[in-house]
């Protein structure tokens, strides 16, 4: 059974471009969440989702940044028009949702210059 | 906003050697507490789910415990090998359903040969 699997590894934009990281959930699981490590920082809740569904984006910031989690394929984490500030280590995680344990992917990290 | 604390934020640890930190959360705002363990270009991987208080689990030479009343988790590590070598997060699933989880900046572990 893969884990959660998360590409790109390693991701360099260009302030103002877009960068579209995807997360590939645990085989069985509805449920994912993104979270943002920024430098010397802890991890971040950002967004959480199901099935074409987003529950709980508490955590995102207001602008520039999307999340979907479609029916089929790969959940989509979107910054559109990247700044310096957004460059950090995004996690994606799984779960079953009747489960509390969550399954963390290698995370992809984003540099912006 | 959940403020969960690790203390020490670092620690060298001979190898052979015992070691515990810990991790500090609001009790008032408590569902289940997660330990992961992390080791640089990996994912975190779980360790510890536990939700009741007085809760003890272990895996091997590393154990932990519980205390919800007092909002506290502690982590041991007993007899210290190279390959504990890594990053423990404690995170919190808040009381309300959602599972988004609060994590801590996580405890350094350096164990020395």
């Amino acid at each position: 059974n893969a884990g959660v699997m998360q590409n790109p590894r390693h991701l360099v934009r260009r302030r103002g471009q877009e960068a579209r990281l995807r997360c590939s959930p645990m085989k069985g699981h509805s449920h994912v969440y993104w979270y943002r490590q920024l430098p010397e920082e802890g991890l971040k809740f950002m967004v959480y989702l199901q099935k074409e569904n987003i529950i709980d984006e508490s955590g995102m910031p207001k602008e520039r940044f999307s999340a979907e989690f479609p029916k089929e394929g790969p959940s989509i984490l979107r910054i559109q028009q990247v700044v310096r500030g957004d460059s950090a280590a995004y996690f994606c995680a799984s779960s079953t949702g009747t489960s509390y344990e969550q399954y963390f992917g290698p995370g992809t990290r984003l540099t912006v210059t | 906003i959940l403020n969960v604390e690790q203390s020490p934020q670092s620690l060298h640890v001979q190898e052979g050697d015992s070691t515990n930190f810990t991790c500090s959360f609001p009790s008032s705002n408590f569902y289940a507490l997660h330990w992961y363990r992390w080791e640089t270009a990996k994912s975190p991987e779980a360790l510890f789910v536990m939700t009741l208080n007085g809760d003890e689990k272990k895996k091997g030479r590393i154990s932990a415990t519980l205390n919800t009343k007092e909002g506290y988790s502690y982590l041991y590590i007993k007899g210290s090998q190279p390959e504990d070598s890594a990053t423990y997060l404690c995170a919190l699933s808040p009381s309300g359903g959602n599972n988004r989880l609060a994590f801590g900046k996580g405890n350094q572990v350096v164990v020395i040969p």
